[in-house]
């Protein structure tokens, strides 16, 4: 398996756009997270999915940020209008589980700016 | 709820020097512990976990952690750093079909 694949690698953008950022698991993963790091809060985890349905959001920011998991191999995240400080690496993630027995597998994360 | 704390959040080290990175987590009950490494351009990736046995755990590339339960502690060990360990280091905790909560992260650059 390919592993985690996120697209776009790296996105520059303008305040007040509208910025889509993809996200493919590893195939036969039920679960899907998607996460922000900065360097003031670190490793966020805003939302997760469990076969393809939004289980907890409670990470989300605001409601500019969406986030939909339409089958089990893609996922999107949704930033509508987008502002400066959403400017972070956003990481997606796959698992078999939420049990600690199963390892959490990142993509290589898609690097925002917002200018 | 849980949380994590690391308390350095930036530490550099010479080659050969021992490494020991804190990390408290607050939770009652029963949990699990994972250390993930990020290293410079890469994604995060698992570095050794606890969820049950042993308390001394130990992952790739020579590093240990031990969980010590009374201090709610799970420390990243190693006795001796290289170059190739400069990266970030993130404690995180679960406590059973729980979302993990990870840590701020601990910035580690070992100067040759």
């Amino acid at each position: 398996d390919a592993g985690v694949i996120q697209s776009p690698r790296h996105e520059v953008t303008e305040m007040g756009q509208e910025v889509t950022l993809r996200c493919k698991p590893i195939s036969g993963h039920d679960y899907l997270f998607w996460y922000r790091q900065t360097m003031m809060r670190g490793l966020e985890l805003l939302i997760y999915f469990n076969n393809n349905v939004p289980i907890d959001d409670s990470g989300m920011p605001e409601d500019r940020f969406s986030a939909k998991m339409p089958n089990a191999s893609f996922s999107t995240l949704k930033i509508q209008p987008s502002e400066p400080r959403d400017s972070a690496v956003y990481f997606c993630a796959s698992s078999q589980g939420l049990a600690a027995t199963y390892e959490q597998y990142f993509g290589p994360g898609t690097r925002l700016t917002v200018t | 709820a849980q949380s994590v704390s690391q308390h350095n959040h930036h530490v550099i080290l010479s080659e050969a020097a021992s490494l020991e990175l804190g990390c408290n987590y607050s939770y009652g009950g029963t949990v699990n512990l994972f250390w993930y490494v990020q290293y410079p351009g890469q994604h995060l990736q698992l570095l050794l976990k606890y969820f049950s046995g042993d308390p001394l755990v130990k992952g790739i590339k020579g590093f240990e952690a031990e969980f010590i339960k009374s201090k709610f502690s799970f420390n990243l060990r190693k006795p001796s750093v290289q170059w190739s360990d400069t990266a970030e280091y993130f404690c995180a905790v679960n406590a059973g079909y729980q979302k993990v909560t990870f840590g701020i992260g601990t910035k580690l650059q070992v100067i040759p």
